[in-house]
């Protein structure tokens, strides 16, 4: 069935360190690929996109990267700040009759150390 | 320009009883997809509504419907509520079915006693 696997369940950095989350999805159909981050309280806020025509993406310390032929994708967050601490989703979006969901990753909850 | 808006915040019901959480799109939208996100877990699809019909529906028992109005807001019921049922609901707005591009809400914190 539709599932997407994600790793690291938890990641401890140190502020201005890098961090790089892992997912791997199973429906080789699935072509848009998005990251949520979700703090506490809140609903998950979209920080980054990559659909399957691409291989990554970069949006200043955020990047994305996809490699269709492994159903792999990854979220790197460079120079890491106290602030990018949160649960971070990564999801699959799957198509049934022209309509799309998402299946999500379990998340990795990052901490940033001062 | 707002974003997508829920009430209630919070809920506290008892086994048994109904709920009814609503939710408003994004100005623009007109898709809006349900999801529930029990304590540590990622959100998982209820069911996406359109052009006031149900488009998909995850895997979820019917207890769980909806409905969407011609402003394109949108209702979640549960019936005969369950412990299990005790989750974040969440509501996300796209445009048109193909609009991969979801945007969520803050959620509805039900808690079933």
């Amino acid at each position: 069935g539709e599932n997407v696997e994600q790793h690291p369940s938890t990641l401890s950095v140190q502020e201005g360190d890098s961090a790089v989350i892992k997912c791997t999805y199973s429906d080789s159909a699935s072509n848009y690929f998005p990251w949520y981050k979700q703090e506490l309280g809140k609903g998950p806020q979209l920080i980054i996109d990559i659909r399957s025509n691409v291989g990554e993406k970069k949006d200043q310390r955020i990047a994305v990267t996809l490699n269709k032929t492994a159903k792999h994708f990854s979220l790197h967050i460079t120079e890491t700040q106290p602030e990018d601490s949160a649960v971070y989703f990564c999801a699959a979006s799957t198509a049934r009759d022209s309509s799309y969901k998402l299946i999500f990753g379990s998340g990795t909850r990052l901490l940033v150390r001062p | 320009d707002a974003g997508v808006t829920q009430s209630p915040t919070h809920l506290i019901k008892t086994r048994g009883q109904q709920v009814t959480l609503r939710c408003s799109p994004k100005s623009g939208h007109d898709t809006v997809s349900w999801y529930q996100q029990a304590l540590g877990q990622g959100p998982q699809f209820i069911f996406q509504y359109y052009e006031e019909e149900e488009r998909q529906r995850g895997n979820f028992p019917d207890r769980f419907s909806g409905h969407q109005f011609p402003n394109y807001s949108s209702e979640l019921n549960v019936n005969a509520l369950l412990l299990g049922d005790s989750a974040l609901y969440l509501c996300a707005s796209s445009f048109g079915t193909g609009g991969k591009t979801q945007y969520f809400g803050p959620g509805t914190r039900l808690l079933v006693l």
